[in-house]
């Protein structure tokens, strides 16, 4: 069975600092693979896709990620965090047989950006 | 563009209630799904479906029921509503299989009492 682990609950960093989230991922096959954001009271926002092909994906609002099969990780990274970006980060893995309506998330890491 | 909407946004119950999330998509997309967000679980799939007439079983089923009479609506059924389905309830479409994302609704906070 697919699974996400995201093993950093509460990530606190400063305003302009880099950022980097974890993210490891099994699943049997060439995975599909998210990053979803969601802010306070909000539903969830498509941030960045890996489906195949080149390892390093750029997402929206300056967010990157980088697939290394070897680790089964799909970390998040940015180079300079600002105070817009607290939020709540979900990795998420999708079903190759089903697409993504089928998917499995992590837990979740919770983003404080201080002054 | 009003994409993925969950009606309603909040609701209280009382323990053996029944009630329905309504969600409706009008982006055309055959698959839509039905998560419930908890804090420190994420987001896990209730049910899901494929395509009108067609759903599914997720990872959490157990007290809800869905149908999908329409491409454009995936209600969610709670029959006799319980304290542990307190949560927030998400609905999501995709176009499908490939190379495509979900699209999330805003959720609905349910608090059962």
């Amino acid at each position: 069975a697919q699974s996400v682990t995201q093993p950093d609950i509460h990530i606190t960093v400063s305003e302009g600092a880099s950022l980097e989230l974890r993210c490891n991922y099994s699943y049997g096959a060439t995975p599909y693979l998210f990053w979803y954001v969601q802010s306070p009271g909000q539903g969830l926002q498509l941030l960045l896709k890996y489906f195949s092909g080149d390892t390093l994906v750029q997402g929206i609002k300056g967010f990157e990620a980088e697939f290394k099969r070897s680790q089964s990780s799909f970390n998040l990274r940015k180079p300079s965090v600002h105070w817009s970006d607290a939020a709540e980060y979900f990795c998420a893995v999708g079903s190759l047989n089903f697409g993504n309506e089928k998917l499995t998330f992590g837990t979740g890491t919770r983003l404080t950006i201080i002054p | 563009n009003a994409g993925v909407t969950q009606t309603p946004k909040f609701q209280v119950l009382k323990t053996g209630q029944s009630m329905t999330l309504q969600c409706a998509q009008d982006m055309n997309h055959e698959y839509m799904s039905w998560y419930r967000q908890d804090p420190g679980m994420g987001l896990r799939l209730i049910h899901y479906s494929v395509g009108a007439g067609i759903t599914d079983q997720g990872e959490v089923p157990n007290g809800y029921n869905v149908s999908r009479s329409t491409t454009e609506d995936f209600p969610l059924r709670l029959l006799s509503a319980a304290p542990s389905q307190t949560s927030v309830y998400f609905c999501a479409s995709s176009y499908g299989a490939g190379n495509t994302e979900a699209f999330f609704g805003q959720g609905t906070r349910l608090t059962v009492v």
